[in-house]
């Protein structure tokens, strides 16, 4: 069936660096692709998100890329903040349904 | 947050009680869904809804069944909880027309089977 894979699943920087966090789908047909940030004890929440008629799109300091070729998607965060520590997903959405990746727990070290 | 609701946000039941989980929008969206949160799988679909009486499996759905009577109500029921459905519970709407497909999700329902 579908899915998303997601990695690493863990990921530790310095305050200031940056973080990327790679996903790869199997539905060609997907096409759209959010990513979600989740604090500890809350909802996830639309942080950016990308379609597939885009390769690269950028809000401040998150950007995400796309290559439908080799169905890949990334989520960059540039000069991480200690707020931006957080698990994050990313998903594909197919026909009706949302396939979201296992999760990334990012620490941004001050 | 969009007009999502949950009820109830915590419960505590037994292995082997029926369970019913509500959610609620307000936002008059067409798509409707319920996840599972566990640690190391993520958010995994047990269904959806994509019109009133009209819902679907995820990859989840075994031991668990919804109903969707009108627009604005989805409930996820557990028939005989088991203990391996302890878990947190996401409900999520969407638009999905045209250029939306943008997906919000309720504060979540954490349930405990003993």
């Amino acid at each position: 069936g579908e899915n998303v894979e997601q990695h690493p699943s863990t990921l530790s920087v310095q305050e200031g660096d940056s973080a990327v966090i790679k996903c790869t789908y199997s539905d060609s047909a997907s096409n759209y692709f959010p990513w979600y940030k989740q604090e500890l004890g809350k909802r996830p929440q639309l942080i950016i998100d990308i379609r597939s008629n885009v390769g690269e799109k950028k809000d401040q300091r998150i950007a995400v890329t796309l290559n439908k070729t080799a169905k890949h998607f990334s989520l960059h965060i540039t000069e991480t903040q200690p707020e931006d520590s957080a698990v994050y997903f990313c998903a594909a959405l197919g026909t009706y349904k949302y396939i979201f990746g296992t999760g990334t727990r990012l620490k941004v070290l001050a | 947050d969009a007009g999502i609701t949950q009820s109830p946000r915590h419960k505590v039941t037994e292995t082997g009680t029926p369970v019913t989980l509500r959610c609620h929008q307000t936002e008059n969206h067409r798509y409707m869904y319920w996840y599972r949160q566990d640690p190391g799988h993520g958010l995994r679909l047990i269904h959806y809804s994509y019109g009133v009486k009209d819902t679907d499996k995820g990859e989840v759905s075994d031991g668990y069944s919804v109903s969707r009577s009108k627009t604005e109500d989805f409930l996820l029921t557990l028939e005989s909880a088991t203990s391996s459905q302890t878990s947190v519970y996401f409900c999520a709407i969407s638009e999905s027309t045209g250029s939306v497909d943008e997906q919000f999700f309720g504060p979540g329902t954490r349930l405990t089977v003993l």
